[in-house]
């Protein structure tokens, strides 16, 4: 049980294309999901916490219109890169929690998404 | 701010071999931490988490445990394969499901 998918798994893409990247919960309904970016040999850094039906939080330096983040159902999370540039190639990986809130839940994670722009 | 560091960096050790990989938070106020595989190139999988009210959690050849006075986690693998080769992140939360990580040990386990 507990199985986030991620699609798709590699973009590639010319520079001033705009990517979707999608983030579904299959079997467990996710009131929050979260959006992260991991550099080559880096750890990962969170961009931003998607919450249902309402605007996501976004961590500091992270550009909310560069990275348009959507959760329209329990189960779906979308992160658009806007007019994506080279300086945006990167792994970004989201992951969702069982249940509401209060840490208590551990977070599965999508297999990720590797966005290289040209 | 949280900061989560892991020591190790890389480490390499024959089959077999029992090891130990540290993780060391600066804010005590760690609600609770989880323990991460990463292969190359992949997602994270989630190996052990251990709740704000544990002090540690096994799982097959995995223990983990959690001393939040002195902002440390271990995680101890047993009898190491060469499967268990790959990354090995910890994680902690200060309450709400937001994950601060760890910096990473890159484990090979070799033949």
């Amino acid at each position: 049980g507990a199985v986030v998918s991620q699609h798709p798994s590699r973009v590639i893409c010319k520079s001033g294309t705009s990517v979707k990247i999608e983030c579904r919960s299959l079997d467990f309904q996710a009131t929050t999901m979260f959006w992260y970016r991991q550099f080559p040999k880096k750890s990962l850094m969170l961009m931003a916490t998607s919450n249902e039906g309402s605007k996501a939080t976004y961590e500091q330096g992270v550009e909310k219109d560069k990275f348009l983040i959507n959760h329209a159902s329990l189960t779906l999370s979308t992160l658009t890169v806007t007019s994506a540039h080279p300086e945006d190639s990167s792994f970004y990986i989201c992951s969702a929690g069982q249940g509401a809130g209060g840490g208590n839940q551990p977070q599965h994670f999508g297999d990720g998404t590797r966005l290289s722009i040209l | 701010k949280q900061e989560v560091t892991q020591i190790p960096a890389a480490l390499s050790v024959p089959e077999g071999e029992n090891l130990v990989l540290n993780c060391s938070f600066t804010d005590s106020a760690i609600y609770n931490l989880q323990w991460f595989r990463q292969d190359p190139g992949k997602g994270l999988t989630s190996l052990l988490l251990i709740q704000s009210s544990q002090r540690e959690q096994t799982s097959g050849r995995l223990n983990a445990s959690l001393d939040k006075s002195s902002g440390r986690s271990t995680l101890y693998i047993a009898a190491s394969q060469p499967g268990d080769s790959a990354t090995y992140l910890c994680a902690g939360t200060g309450g709400g499901n937001k994950l601060t990580f760890g910096t990473g040990t890159q484990l090979k386990v070799e033949l």
